[in-house]
């Protein structure tokens, strides 16, 4: 079975510009959550999806981000415009089970270069 | 002051080792605890995952959890150059919602 995946494995782009994360969870999966883990730091939340509504979005840093699940499939995040400090890695994760219960799968993750 | 703190590292040991591992944390909402492993360049991989006080084992690995002390730590016996990598502590909400550690990066040495 596949594990999640997630595209592209590395994207730099300039400050100002757009960028689409995309993750696919693995099949079946209902839950899905998005990471970032910036350089020196931890590991952190940003949002997670039920399906293809957001049962979460309290670490969504600000509105250049914007995260969606249409059809409860795969999920994009897009930020728009970039910003020097949005470089870092991002993580997706899904599971089976909404509560703390159910173990989280990660995909490898998309490092974000901002220049 | 962040919820969960972890032993920064980073740590360096002699094949055969034990090596301990340990976080805390502040938060008594978190409900399930977990130890993940992450080899360069990859994602985090779980490793343990426990939800009560006390001690569980799997091969070599022990992770002990101490809710009263919101103490959590994870045991490697007979550590080996495979093992090298970045150990992070997480914990969970009933919501779901993970909390990570910084990671201790660890080397075992041949």
């Amino acid at each position: 079975e596949a594990g999640v995946t997630q595209f592209p494995s590395h994207s730099v782009i300039e400050k100002g510009q757009t960028v689409t994360l995309r993750c696919d969870p693995i099949s079946g999966h209902d839950n899905l959550y998005w990471y970032r883990r910036v350089m020196g730091k931890e590991i952190k939340f940003l949002l997670h999806f039920v399906k293809e509504s957001k049962q979460d979005e309290s670490g969504m840093p600000n509105n250049r981000f914007l995260a969606e699940r249409t059809g409860g499939t795969y999920s994009t995040l897009k930020v728009q415009p970039a910003e020097l400090e949005d470089s870092g890695v991002y993580f997706c994760a899904s599971s089976q089970v909404t509560s703390g219960r159910g173990e989280q799968f990660f995909g490898p993750g998309t490092r974000l270069t901002v220049l | 002051q962040k919820e969960v703190e972890q032993d920064p590292g980073p740590l360096s040991v002699p094949e055969g080792a034990i090596v301990s591992l340990n976080c805390t944390y502040s938060n008594s909402a978190f409900q399930y605890f977990m130890w993940y492993r992450q080899y360069s360049r990859k994602g985090p991989e779980l490793l343990m995952y426990t939800y009560s006080s006390g001690n569980k084992e799997d091969g070599r690995f022990t992770a002990q959890v101490d809710k009263s002390s919101k103490y959590i730590s994870l045991f490697i016996r007979d550590s080996q150059p495979s093992d090298s990598a970045t150990y992070l502590c997480a914990m969970i909400t009933n919501a779901g919602k993970s909390t990570f550690g910084d990671g201790t990066t660890l080397t075992v040495k041949p």
